[in-house]
């Protein structure tokens, strides 16, 4: 079946300009999450969605990030007033139920900002 | 403080190489352990291990689980230039108070000269 798509693929931006990334997760999977990977840098948690609820937004590294998920599917994540810093693959992975099952992650989405 | 690390940050060999992949760990209601491998944007899943001593193969990879000594290892065999990324260690354990955790650690880079 399809696994996780991300969009776009590619995102070129000017500092201080607002983006947003979508996620459709797999089919029938409740969990999602989102993360942020900087050039050489490990994967950095950003937030865990359990159906349409957010638990854990313990990784949105300011009050400019959010984000949001609908009927339980896809997810939206929103960077307001985008910065230089916030240049990085954002993947998103979904997974059957909980935290504790395997992730299966997007393509990502690589946001350059100029 | 880091509760998930692997060693070594980067590795450089040559095809026909075996080499190893560290992961150790310190958290408490340990659940799972993941290995991912990240070429270019997207982690695809390697092995989940859940019990000591019990060796997962695919193919030339390797993984086993020491859940006294708290740490994993990665082993790949006869290295060809097709197994360059990045390879990611994640643990999945319970946290009072906020569930299901999932923790990735920083990657090994990998690369394989011809």
């Amino acid at each position: 079946g399809a696994g996780v798509s991300q969009s776009p693929s590619n995102k070129v931006t000017e500092k201080g300009k607002d983006v947003e990334l979508r996620c459709d997760p797999i089919s029938g999977h409740t969990a999602l999450y989102w993360y942020r990977q900087s050039l050489g840098q490990g994967l950095e948690f950003l937030i865990y969605f359990q159906g349409n609820s957010a638990p854990d937004k313990s990784g949105l590294p300011s009050d400019r990030f959010s984000a949001e998920r609908t009927g339980g599917s896809v997810s939206t994540l929103t960077i307001q007033r985008t910065q230089q810093e916030d240049s990085a693959v954002y993947l998103c992975a979904s997974s059957p139920r909980t935290r504790t099952d395997t992730q299966y992650f997007g393509p990502g989405t690589r946001l350059t900002v100029l | 403080e880091d509760k998930v690390v692997q060693s070594p940050l980067s590795l450089v060999v040559h095809e026909g190489d075996t080499v190893t992949l560290n992961c150790s760990y310190e958290v408490t209601n340990f659940r799972s352990l993941l290995w991912y491998k990240q070429e270019k944007k997207a982690p695809t899943f390697l092995f989940m291990l859940t019990s000591s001593g019990i060796e997962k193969k695919s193919g030339r990879l390797s993984s086993i689980l020491d859940k006294k000594e708290l740490f994993s290892i990665l082993n790949i065999t006869a290295t060809q230039t097709g197994d360059s990324a990045i390879y990611l260690c994640a643990v999945t354990y319970w946290l009072n108070n906020a569930g299901n955790m999932l923790t990735f650690g920083g990657g090994t880079r990998l690369m394989v000269k011809p």
